[in-house]
């Protein structure tokens, strides 16, 4: 059965600066990969995915993540986060196919001002 | 518009009521779940229908019944309700791996 671990339950930044969320997964099989967000009082939004090809992958809002299968991680990164990136993260697993996603305990990334 | 709906989204209640919330999804998708999420945020696979059938069940009281009427309705039911069931369930679809939710039912046990 694939696991998540994120490390992190809350990162606290400060605007304009860098960021990463870890995220690492266990599976005996190929996997799909997925970052998701959720503002305060919001439902999951998918932020990425990483289903098969490049490595990383990348959201509109300057969010990239990469698969690391040797390390069995897909760390989110942000090189200048704002004050709107506050939120809850979520990093998920699925086995290839039409599987359920498992999720990781989140991380909560609280940007200051 | 909204691609995955809930009602309702805020459901008070007595220990030991019965509840239902229900779920509707317009993506033509046909998987549909529910995630419970504790008040730790911890975000767990509750059901999973595919096509109105059962397809997976996690460790879930036998008190939380799911239906779907339609593989675009999936409805849950919660019979004598405990203090422990106080969480947010969020509904959600699928077309494959990408899953697409519904805002949430918080829902609160007195």
């Amino acid at each position: 059965a694939q696991s998540v671990t994120q490390l992190d339950s809350q990162v606290p930044v400060f605007e304009e600066a860098p960021v990463e969320l870890r995220c690492n997964y266990s599976s005996s099989v190929s996997v799909y990969l997925f970052w998701y967000v959720q503002y305060p009082n919001q439902g999951l939004q998918l932020l990425l995915k990483y289903l098969s090809g490049s490595t990383l992958v990348k959201s509109i809002n300057g969010f990239e993540a990469e698969f690391n299968k040797s390390q069995t991680s897909f760390h989110l990164r942000k090189p200048s986060v704002h004050i709107s990136d506050t939120a809850e993260y979520f990093c998920a697993v699925s086995r290839s196919g039409n599987t359920p996603l498992v999720f990781g305990k989140g991380t909560r990334l609280s940007v200051i001002a | 518009d909204t691609a995955v709906s809930q009602t309702p989204k805020y459901l008070v209640t007595q220990m030991g009521n019965d509840k239902s919330i229900k779920c509707e999804q317009n993506l033509g998708h046909d998987t549909m779940y529910w995630y419970k999420q504790d008040s730790k945020k911890f975000l767990k696979i509750m059901f999973s229908y595919n096509n109105k059938e059962l397809i997976i069940n996690e460790t879930v009281p036998n008190r939380f019944s799911p239906k779907s009427p339609d593989k675009a309705h999936l409805n849950l039911h919660i019979n004598s309700l405990e203090l422990g069931d106080s969480a947010v369930y969020f509904c959600a679809s699928s077309h494959g791996p990408k899953l697409f939710f519904g805002e949430g039912s918080r829902l609160t046990v007195l």
